[in-house]
């Protein structure tokens, strides 16, 4: 089956810092992938979906400019939190998929904490 | 858009026994997909189902099956014999048909806890 990688797995730092998450298919070509934020407890929520090579489309209310996201190869992308601030904190989870199946492909979560 | 309602926060049951957890969604497409996936306290997202709009037969997977009705906008998951390695949060999703690219809306889940 389709994996999906991330690293790191999980990070501390601090206030002010900037912080990037990698997310890679191992075994597929993923044309597009897409990046999840999840606070304890809740739901995951659709932060932005990125297209090999072109710029991300980001949902309502998530600022581009703090949440950088690259999708620069088929098999690799991005997402930068910049000046990362204690209520970034969460859980980021990406997914990708090809352009010959239905399934998205989720990848393990980063755990993301800002002190 | 799709939005969609799993109306259990949580749900505790004894192992054996069986449990059935409600998703009802909204759509305005003809066609579309319904997911469910598994969360366990790892984090990790777990696959289950995948179901066409188009197919309203009801599937069987091992002690899992789902209830798919069209005309109540209804996908429904039911675990028999329920194991406390079920324990986890489950989320349902639509997904509309326009490619693969299209966005999952995940519902808020449901937690489901098995005892001994």
């Amino acid at each position: 089956g389709a994996v999906v990688s991330q690293h790191p797995s999980w990070v501390i730092c601090k206030s002010g810092t900037s912080v990037k998450i990698e997310c890679r298919s191992l075994d597929f070509q993923a044309t597009t992938m897409f990046w999840y934020r999840q606070f304890p407890k809740q739901s995951l929520m659709l932060m932005a979906t990125s297209n090999e090579g072109s710029k991300a489309t980001y949902e309502q209310g998530v600022e581009k400019d703090k949440f950088l996201i690259n999708h620069a190869s088929l098999t690799l992308s991005t997402l930068t939190v910049t000046s990362a601030h204690p209520e970034d904190s969460s859980f980021y989870i990406c997914s990708a998929t090809s352009d010959r199946g239905h399934e998205q492909y989720f990848g393990p979560g980063t755990r993301l904490t800002v002190t | 858009a799709q939005k969609v309602t799993q109306v259990q926060t949580e749900i505790s049951v004894v192992e054996k026994e069986d449990v059935t957890l409600d998703c009802v969604y909204e759509t305005r497409d003809t066609t579309y997909y319904l997911f469910w996936y598994k969360q366990p306290p790892s984090g990790e997202l777990v696959f289950l189902i995948r179901r066409n709009s188009f197919d309203e037969q009801n599937e069987i997977s091992g002690r899992y099956s789902w209830n798919f009705q069209k005309s109540t906008s209804s996908f429904n998951f039911t675990i028999t014999a329920s194991q406390v390695v079920d324990s986890a949060v489950y989320f349902c999703a639509p997904r509309d048909n326009t490619g693969t690219a299209s966005k999952l809306t995940f519902g808020t889940g449901t937690r489901l806890q098995v005892t001994l």
